[in-house]
């Protein structure tokens, strides 16, 4: 079955980095994109971008495209997202997840971690 | 990118219907038939409902359906159920290789 699993609750200080993981199982890893969505607290979910584990193209939403990254190992199975110059306002709940159209950019996304949390905090 | 505009909240008693509207653009919304729908309960992951505006993945219930008019999409909740109260969130795709999610909608049962 599905699986899609993420590292541990983060805590940072401002200007901090935080990476994290995303361990995806019981399908063919390469050929579904991956989102990024966090979700401040009280707040909706916010697009953050994906990436194509195949070959690792990535997009990025317009207002992080200057601290994100988001990268694959395909040996792993496993998807990273990196979040630099951190700021209180990062403090959120970090979910990756599917896509649920094989080889799609553009379908919704059925399978989600179980979520991040990270807080930012001095 | 602007988040997509749903109404803050909507209720309804057992047994009824409620419609949740998604309004966007001729950028998003209007565009593209890639319009979904995401239930999320307190201290859970979101569940996708809806995708490209009105298929039902396996083991949503026949209750949940969704439509889309110009740039506003809409999902109906036929025959409320308590377990239904919940947050909504509607998703589109918006083009070069972003997608954009909605306000949000609390249902409530009364």
């Amino acid at each position: 079955q599905v699986q899609v699993v993420q590292s541990g609750a983060e805590v940072k200080k401002p200007g901090a980095s935080v990476k994290v993981s995303c361990k995806a199982s019981g399908y063919s890893f390469p050929s579904y994109y991956i989102h990024w969505v966090r979700q401040a607290p009280g707040q909706g979910p916010e697009w953050m971008g994906m990436i194509d584990p195949r070959v690792g193209s990535t997009s990025y939403a317009q207002r992080f495209q200057a601290r994100v990254t988001m990268t694959g190992d395909t040996s792993t199975s496993t998807v990273y997202m990196e979040l630099s110059s951190l700021r209180s306002e990062d403090t959120a709940m970090y979910y990756c997840a599917r896509a649920c159209v094989k080889g799609s950019s553009t379908s919704a996304v059925d399978y989600w971690g179980q979520g991040t949390l990270v807080t930012v905090s001095s | 990118q602007s988040a997509l505009t749903q109404p803050r909240s909507v209720s309804g008693s057992p047994g009824q219907s409620v419609t949740i509207s998604c309004t966007g653009t001729s950028n998003d919304v209007g565009k593209y038939n890639y319009v979904s729908w995401y239930q999320q309960h307190p201290g859970k992951a979101p569940k996708l409902m809806i995708n490209d505006v009105n298929e039902r993945p396996s083991g949503v219930p026949d209750r949940f359906s969704g439509s889309k008019s110009g740039n506003t999409a809409s999902l109906t909740i036929s025959g409320l159920q308590a377990e239904d109260e919940a947050d909504y969130y509607c998703s589109s795709y918006a083009g070069t290789y972003s997608h954009v999610f909605g306000t949000g909608t609390k249902v409530t049962v009364l």
